[in-house]
């Protein structure tokens, strides 16, 4: 069972352009969530997503970030225009039940560590 | 403002030694509590955690001590091995959440042969 899968694992981005990262949840569960962590920071809370809904964005960037769930393939944290200040490592956790039945462990993916020059 | 503290950076013990790292909380709606372990490069990894109903879990060589009127808890390893050497995050859940977890910024254990 293979874990939490996370692509690219690392990506550099220009300022202005925009920066895609797919999550792919452990087979079998349908509850992502998405971490950014600042350099010599803890891991900051930024969205929880279910199958083809948004759960929870209150820890998104208003502007330039949106997350998706789609019904079929990975969930994608996108975020447009990157400022120097995105750059990051983001992780993706998935979770096989709601929190409210597991309140349980989150699975972490590797991350992906974006660099904008 | 951090709703979770972990007050050492960093910590150094001697092969075979206990290893105890803390972590402090101010929100008092916390009620699950979860330790993580990271190498660099890596995704955490789930480690250990405890209910605020509970004061004591025990797996192994890990047990994590909560004292709710304190508003802490630790993370005890012992005996600690090189392997053990790594970031150790807090994180807790509140209860009403959707889950998401509040991460501390973590204490960078070295183990020394």
């Amino acid at each position: 069972n293979a874990g939490v899968m996370q692509n690219p694992r690392h990506l550099v981005r220009r300022r202005g352009q925009e920066a895609r990262l797919r999550c792919s949840p452990m087979k079998g569960h349908s509850h992502v969530y998405w971490y950014r962590q600042l350099p010599e920071e803890g891991l900051k809370f930024m969205v929880y997503l279910q199958k083809e809904n948004i759960i929870d964005e209150s820890g998104m960037p208003k502007e330039r970030f949106s997350a998706e769930f789609p019904k079929e393939g990975p969930s994608i944290l996108r975020i447009q225009q990157v400022v120097r200040g995105d750059s990051a490592a983001y992780f993706c956790a998935s979770s096989p039940l709601p929190p409210k039945y597991s309140y349980n462990e989150q699975f972490f993916g590797p991350g992906t560590r974006l660099t904008v020059l | 403002d951090q709703q979770v503290k972990q007050n050492s950076p960093s910590l150094s013990v001697q092969e075979g030694r206990i290893s105890i790292l803390n972590c402090d909380y101010t929100n008092s709606m916390f009620d699950y509590f979860l330790w993580y372990k990271k190498y660099p490069a890596e995704g955490p990894t789930f480690l250990i955690s405890i209910s605020s109903i509970k004061d004591k879990n025990e797996d192994g060589r890990f047990t994590v001590f909560l004292n709710k009127s304190a508003k802490h808890l630790s993370l005890h390893i012992v005996p600690s091995q090189p392997g053990d050497s790594a970031v150790y995050f807090c994180a807790a859940s509140a209860r009403g959440s959707q889950g998401n977890l509040i991460f501390g910024k973590g204490t960078k254990l070295s183990v020394k042969p």
